[in-house]
Parts: C-alpha cells; structure tokens; sequence
C-alpha cells in the first residue's frame, strides 16, 4: 500500500530563516506531487505541483519554491521566510491528478 | 475568488439529526471529490463523483453530483459526534492534473 510522509511535523522559525520541508511517498511510482497551504479551517491553496522529476508547476507567485530532486521526494523550500508563510503546509499524491492522497502536514509557525 | 463555494461555513447540530452540505460553482467539473479533515491531519478522500446526476452512498453519508456537474451535495443521516470535522469539496476540470479546493464546511456533532 501506498504512504506518505512529512516533515517536520511542527516548526516555529524566526522570519528570515530558511525553510526546507520534505514529503517523501512510498507505495507508488511516477506519482503526481503536490503541495498546499492551508489557513486555519479553511479551504487548500495550491501552492506548487510536479508530474515527474524536476518538472515543477508553480500555481501562486511568493515567497516559495519547489524541487522534485528524486521520483518520490517533493521539497518546499523558502530563503527567507515572512511572517505571512505560517500555515499548515499538506503535502499530496495522485496517479490520476482527480484523487489525491494527502500527507499528515506540517505546522509552521514563523515568529 | 474561490471557484467552488461551500455552504454553511458552519453546522452545529445534535447527534442523532441530519445534515446536509452544498458545494457549488459556475463551471463545469470532470469530476468532484469530498475530503473530510481532522484537526492537524490532511484531509482524507472520501468519494468521488464523475458522472452528472450521480448518487453514491457511504453508509450513512449520500453524495450526489448535479445532473449539469457545476455542484454537489454532502448528506449525512443520524450524524454521529465521530463524523465532526471539516468537509472540503475539490473538483478537476478536463485534463487537468490540478484540484480546486471549496473553503470548506466545519461539522461538530454534539453529543
């Protein structure tokens, strides 16, 4: 069966730090990645998505970028991070682009 | 702008009573997808819906996807404390690999 991983499972950094956040999915091969922001009890924005090997889509021009440096890792990464970055950041996986499977996210928190 | 909107934003209700959510929009959608969501988990797939005027049911909860596929509809019968959480619609359009995410509905059943 197929599993996704994220970490860290919670991070609190000082705006201006970098941020690296990797979600790594087993199970599965040639996956769609995705990931997302999402604002407390609110809808997802879609922030990056890749259907292969360093090919990244980038939905929302910010603070952020994306690199998919092996089949199954997708990275989220920032140089310097504003305080506008905090959010629960999901990370998901397709075979089809229509269901998605979404990891166990990670809290960011940026002071 | 968000291209699924989500309706009530809000539901409280007693267990034992019925619910119902809506997720509409102006365009047309391949498919719909229903996630629910726990508080700091990523959502989890729920059902999705392909075909206009679809109805499927998961034991206590019936989705149906409008007969024009430009909305769905979420109903859960005698709710249950365990099926509080947040709903998110999602829809793809054509061959899209992207999903666009409704804001969301946030469900407490009480006890």
């Amino acid at each position: 069966s197929q599993t996704i991983h994220q970490w860290p499972a919670t991070l609190v950094q000082p705006v201006g730090s970098p941020l690296s956040l990797e979600c790594t999915v087993e199970g599965t091969s040639n996956p769609n990645l995705y990931w997302y922001r999402q604002a407390a009890g609110r809808g997802l924005q879609l922030l990056f998505y890749s259907v292969g090997i360093g090919q990244i889509s980038s939905e929302v021009p910010q603070n952020l970028s994306a690199s998919r440096p092996q089949d199954r890792q997708f990275i989220l990464s920032s140089k310097k991070l504003l305080l506008s970055d905090s959010g629960f950041y999901l990370c998901a996986w397709s075979q089809t682009g229509i269901e998605q499977y979404f990891g166990p996210g990670t809290r960011l928190t940026v002071t | 702008t968000q291209l699924l909107e989500q309706s009530p934003q809000f539901l409280s209700i007693q267990e034992g009573e019925n619910l119902t959510v809506y997720c509409n929009s102006s365009s047309v959608f391949s498919s719909l997808q229903w996630y629910r969501q726990e508080p700091g988990e990523g959502p989890v797939l729920l059902v999705t819906v392909v075909t206009g005027g679809e109805v499927k049911k998961l034991k206590r909860l019936t989705f149906q996807f409008g007969d024009a596929r430009k909305d769905s509809s979420l109903h859960i019968t005698a709710a249950q404390p365990g099926d509080t959480g947040l709903y998110l619609c999602a829809g793809a359009r054509g061959n899209d690999y992207k999903l666009s995410f409704g804001a969301g509905t946030t469900v407490t059943v009480r006890a």
